[in-house]
């Protein structure tokens, strides 16, 4: 059953706290991607990767990190420097970068992060 | 950022009728996507338009995009209850970042 995996579906952070989303696809996607939601509002770009063990900051890292070790896995770490963190997670993979009809993406079904 | 910007913000409509969605961006682009996305799920990418294509169709769905204008239109035809959901539009410039759209809430009453 191929697609994009994202856990857990909720996540609570207390204060101070740093924590990890988790991100599997199968798809075999050179391409991933991070995006949040905030309530009513569209997706906006957190980090990005075209490739493994490299990434690009997108429009909101700051209070972010993450890693590429390996094509299928795209873990978001939320920081304790990201003051405002509650919001709905999605992680995304396209096949390809550039190329048009291949850049469509495939996303996770989220995750839900609170602060405690 | 957010390049696009979509209209209406919500729209309400009975089963069987049109439902229009439209989206303006500010720079130039390889293509132009839309999703849909229920409420508290992932998107579902439904139908990509490329720069160089006018129209296109997939099952009740028809985009245009009109590259001078920097607009694109989802028409969804006959539509259904179980189409009740939000659509984004979503635009590509080539670098792999995708840049989405504030969304269009549409409501389908049986």
């Amino acid at each position: 059953d191929g697609g994009i995996t994202q856990s857990p579906k909720y996540l609570f952070r207390k204060e101070g706290q740093n924590v990890t989303l988790s991100c599997e696809q199968n798809l075999n996607h050179d391409a991933m991607y991070w995006y949040r939601q905030d309530p009513g509002q569209g997706l906006r770009l957190i980090y990005y990767s075209q490739i493994v063990n490299d990434f690009q900051k997108g429009d909101i890292a700051e209070g972010y990190s993450v890693s590429r070790e390996k094509k299928e896995s795209f873990p978001l770490t939320v920081t304790s420097a990201q003051k405002n963190p509650t919001a709905f997670y999605l992680c995304a993979s396209s096949a390809a970068v550039g190329t048009g009809p291949n850049e469509k993406l495939f996303f996770g079904s989220g995750t839900q992060l609170s602060v405690l | 950022s957010q390049q696009g910007e979509e209209d209406p913000q919500a729209l309400s409509i009975q089963e069987g009728e049109n439902a229009t969605m439209n989206c303006s961006y500010k720079t130039s682009i390889n293509n132009l996507q839309w999703y849909r996305q229920n409420s508290g799920r992932g998107l579902v990418h439904l139908i990509l338009i490329r720069s160089n294509e006018r129209e296109k169709h997939s099952g009740r769905l028809r985009v245009t995009l009109d590259t001078s204008k920097k607009s694109s239109s989802l028409l969804i035809t006959a539509s259904r209850a179980a189409d009740t959901a939000s659509y984004f539009c979503a635009t590509g410039g080539g670098t792999g970042k995708l840049i989405f759209g504030q969304g269009t809430t549409l409501q389908v009453k049986p």
